[in-house]
């Protein structure tokens, strides 16, 4: 079944502690993002990679790290989370094609606490 | 800054009643719209797309673009109780970011 994986689901921390959620397609897709939803902000992108080893900032990177050494896994690193950061966090894939985007698959999310 | 705008509802309609969600966007240069549906809790999915102006049809939903109006609509015919969620309308503006800009959504019940 072609799906985007995120690991954990949910997740409840303390100020500090450092954390990854890990993001995996199966899709063979190029191009991977990560975006956060809050109320009444909707969502935003966090960083976002086209390919291996190619990754670049979305509107709110403060406070994250992403890695992309593997085509299909895209890890979301959060060195010293703050409570500002508690959010649903949602990984998406797609195919790279010259007319853009076409169909972006979304993970289940990862809802975080940061206490 | 982009912007994609939504009126956040709720919208509430009938059983079998058309619901029609609208969009506007800002930059003018975006290139295609996405329509996706997001049931509380759960992960945004994918209704529709349209890159071009006019009417594109994928049973009963229809997803309208006017780029001359930056505007993009989503009708549902016959809705029904299980199309009650947030309909989010998203913006791609070209360049090498797939990124979308998202509307904040809205929130549209079905009654029985």
């Amino acid at each position: 079944e072609a799906q985007v994986t995120q690991n954990p689901r949910y997740l409840i921390t303390v100020t500090g502690k450092k954390l990854t959620v890990t993001c995996s397609q199966n899709m063979n897709h190029e191009y991977m993002s990560w975006y956060r939803q809050d109320p009444g902000l909707g969502l935003r992108q966090i960083y976002y990679s086209m390919n291996v080893e190619v990754t670049d900032k979305g509107d709110v990177p403060e406070g994250y790290k992403v890695s992309r050494k593997e085509k299909r896994n895209f890890p979301l690193i959060l060195e010293s989370p703050s409570p500002n950061q508690t959010s649903l966090y949602f990984c998406a894939s797609s195919l790279r094609d010259f007319k853009g985007p076409n169909e972006q698959f979304f993970g289940p999310g990862t809802r975080l606490t940061v206490l | 800054q982009k912007e994609v705008e939504q009126n956040s509802g709720p919208l509430s309609v009938p059983e079998g009643a058309i619901a029609s969600l609208n969009c506007t966007y800002s930059d003018r240069g975006s290139q295609s719209f996405f329509w996706y549906r997001q049931y509380s809790g759960k992960s945004p999915e994918l209704i529709m797309f349209i890159y071009s102006n006019g009417d594109k049809e994928d049973g009963r939903f229809t997803a309208q673009l006017n780029k001359a109006s930056q505007y993009v609509s989503l009708l549902i015919r016959d809705s029904q109780p299980s199309d009650s969620a947030t309909y989010l309308c998203a913006v791609w503006s070209g360049g090498s970011n797939y990124k979308l800009t998202f509307g904040k959504g809205t929130l549209l019940t079905v009654n029985p």
